[in-house]
């Protein structure tokens, strides 16, 4: 079974820390992204890659950078924990549009992180 | 830019009633469309999807068709169950352009017995 698999269900950090989340596909897949989502605003993309150290900003990238070293791992980074990131954050992957007869995304089990 | 837009929850359904939940867009050209659902505790599922106008999705009960006139991809299902409790989102992923999906804000739907 193919699968998105993101590092930790639950985290709490505290305001300051430089918090790490990490995601691995198993799929082969060229796209890779990152989501957070908020009761009210749906999901909101932060970064994305499309390849191994490529990576592009999404719509709300402030405050988190990402790393694309190897092709199945995609992880994100946030420099300086603060409250206002405390959030649901959701990994994804997908195949280049051209190869992939499903052009949806998978999806990991996502990663509350609380920061207090 | 691409938007999606869909009915505010949460609906409250008893079981075994039918189910619609609206979803509209704004994109240029054709874009794909889908429907996610995402169980408790859990990350977002592929539910059903259609490429192009006129096309019917289905999967697990669930319909949805494009309907490229109405901007309009609304789902269906004529006779929920409890297990159907979830939150769906809908998607859209422009034509020709770098494969991101543009999400709806989610719908929570409730099924009771």
């Amino acid at each position: 079974d193919v699968k998105v698999t993101q590092s930790s269900r639950y985290l709490v950090k505290r305001t300051g820390e430089k918090v790490f989340l990490e995601c691995v596909q198993d799929m082969d897949h060229e796209n890779m992204f990152w989501y957070r989502q908020d009761p009210g605003l749906g999901l909101r993309l932060i970064y994305f890659s499309y390849d191994v150290k490529m990576k592009e900003k999404g719509d709300i990238p402030e405050g988190y950078s990402v790393s694309r070293e190897k092709k199945e791992r995609f992880s994100l980074i946030l420099e300086s924990a603060s409250t206002n990131q405390t959030s649901m954050y959701l990994c994804a992957s997908s195949p280049l549009r051209a190869r992939g007869h499903n052009y949806g995304y998978t999806f990991g089990s996502g990663t509350r992180l609380t920061v207090v | 830019g691409n938007s999606v837009t869909q009915m505010e929850g949460p609906v409250t359904l008893s079981e075994e009633a039918f189910l619609t939940i609206n979803c509209t867009y704004t994109a240029t050209g054709y874009p794909s469309l889908f429907w996610y659902v995402q169980y408790p505790g859990e990350g977002l599922q592929l539910l059903l999807k259609a490429t192009k106008a006129d096309d019917k999705g289905s999967n697990k009960g669930f319909e949805a068709t494009y309907r490229k006139e109405t901007t309009s991809f609304h789902l269906e299902k004529g006779s929920v169950q409890v297990s159907d409790s979830a939150v769906y989102f809908c998607a859209l992923r422009p034509l020709g352009t770098a494969s991101k999906l543009t999400f709806g804000t989610g719908t929570r739907l409730q099924v009771t017995l």
